[in-house]
């Protein structure tokens, strides 16, 4: 069974500084894929970041970057130059298996203190 | 954004009714995702389809059904539905499952509240 873990319900930063999300997960599938989701107040899902597990090089977009560690299980997710726009509930995910379903960690609320 | 169409995109409903939420996609993806969110649990896969006519069930399937008679169409019926039933629901279309193609792109979600 696959299982995602954030542990951080809420996480708060100041505009232009850097905050990190933490996820870890468990997996039994060889192949699988990490994910950040993020949702606005909009309620729209956005993806933000992939990352291949069979990859040792972090994904990086734009200001958005991860530090993934395999051994550990742990996908965290930092946002530099944070932007009042970045307020949301983050949502890490993976997949696996033929069905690509994904399994959802339980969020991280961020504001964004002006 | 990927073209994907929920509706209704908010409903109220009593318990015991029929309901049935419909997904609408103009990409020609494959597969098809049926999620519902709560507090505290994330979203969670209810159904999902791999192809026309075809479908299995996730994690929380107790009291859900789907149906996907062409690509573009996936329905989500709740045949008696109950107070534990209200949520957000979202769709979600996927390429594949293979590099670049396993990317889920998510619908705007129905809010649907059972009284």
């Amino acid at each position: 069974a696959q299982t995602v873990t954030q542990s951080q319900p809420e996480m708060s930063v100041q505009e232009a500084e850097t905050v990190t999300l933490s996820c870890t997960y468990d997996t039994s599938e060889s192949d699988y894929y990490l994910f950040w989701y993020k949702q606005p107040p909009s309620r729209q899902m956005i993806l933000v970041i992939r990352q291949e597990a069979y990859k040792q090089q972090n994904a990086t977009e734009n200001r958005f970057s991860v530090n993934f560690q395999k051994a550990a299980k742990s996908f965290s997710l930092k946002i530099s130059d944070s932007q009042l726009g970045d307020a949301a509930m983050y949502f890490c995910a993976t997949n696996g298996g033929a069905t690509n379903k994904l399994i959802f960690g339980t969020g991280t609320l961020l504001a964004v203190q002006p | 954004d990927a073209g994907i169409t929920q509706s209704p995109r908010h409903k109220v409903t009593e318990t015991g009714t029929p309901v049935t939420l419909r997904c609408h996609q103009t990409e020609n993806h494959r597969y098809m995702y049926w999620y519902r969110q709560d507090p505290g649990h994330g979203l969670r896969l209810i159904h999902y389809s791999y192809g026309v006519k075809d479908t299995d069930k996730g994690e929380v399937s107790d009291g859900y059904s789907v149906s996907r008679s062409k690509t573009e169409d996936f329905l989500l019926t709740l045949e008696s539905a109950t107070s534990s039933q209200t949520s957000v629901y979202f769709c979600a279309i996927s390429e594949g499952q293979l590099v670049a193609k396993n990317i889920q792109y998510f619908g705007a979600g129905t809010r649907l509240s059972v009284l």
